[in-house]
């Protein structure tokens, strides 16, 4: 299957500051890319749609100006936790899309990247 | 909104059969997938669902009724390495959503 990667894996960082976390498709390319957050024993939840060359699509309750989307080319997408808090804490997912006959069956998750502020 | 609701919890002896199941109440999807994550990895996709029916790859089955709004996945022969969340999900065309998600546990 294709292959999605997440850099880095793991990250602290104090309060206030910013992190960018970097999801790349390594095999094919893709032109939508999707952001989760999961915190612990809970499910995925849907943070953002990243559209190459085009603005990011933000659910409900998530702040655009915090988690900043940029999804520069067909093969990366990043997201940029701004001035992180402790409730920022989580595991951030990304995923890619890869698209048959018009249509998304399956999707790619990279391997998460694991946010602690502190 | 999307709402797919998941036993939190199931218990089941190595060997045997357990079934997962998946309702949902939402304004019409594309398919249901179902994805198992371990502790501290990422989801990784296990089944796709694009007609009603019953879809069997090795072990695991999954199964779709639009008209009663319910899925299931089956797993068969459980290993104790079956251990982990199983999640549901609905490609709505350009986004998915996810269920509330299972946690399996797999007793010798």
């Amino acid at each position: 299957g294709a292959v999605v990667s997440q850099h880095p894996s793991w990250v602290i960082c104090k309060s206030g500051t910013s992190v960018k976390i970097e999801c790349r498709s390594l095999d094919f390319q893709a032109t939508t890319m999707f952001w989760y957050r999961q915190f612990p024993k809970q499910s995925l939840m849907l943070m953002a749609t990243s559209n190459e060359g085009s603005k990011a699509t933000y659910e409900q309750g998530v702040e655009k100006d915090k988690f900043l989307i940029n999804h520069a080319s067909l093969t990366l997408s990043t997201l940029t936790v701004t001035s992180a808090h402790p409730e920022d804490s989580s595991f951030y997912i990304c995923s890619a899309g890869e698209w048959t006959s018009g249509r998304i069956n399956e999707q790619y998750f990279g391997p998460g990247t694991r946010l602690t502020v502190t | 909104g999307q709402s797919l609701e998941q036993p939190s919890e199931v218990t089941a002896v190595e060997g045997a059969i357990v079934q997962i199941n998946c309702t949902y109440q939402t304004s019409g999807f594309y398919g249901l997938s179902w994805y198992q994550q371990h502790d501290g990895g990422a989801p990784t996709f296990l089944s796709y669902n694009a007609l009603d029916g019953l879809e069997e790859t090795g072990r695991f089955s999954s199964f779709l009724s639009r008209s009663d709004s319910y899925g299931y996945l089956l797993l068969q022969e459980l290993q104790m390495k079956d251990s982990a969340s199983y999640f549901c999900a609905v490609w709505m065309g350009n986004q998915f959503y996810f269920g509330t998600g299972t946690s399996l546990t797999v007793i010798p």
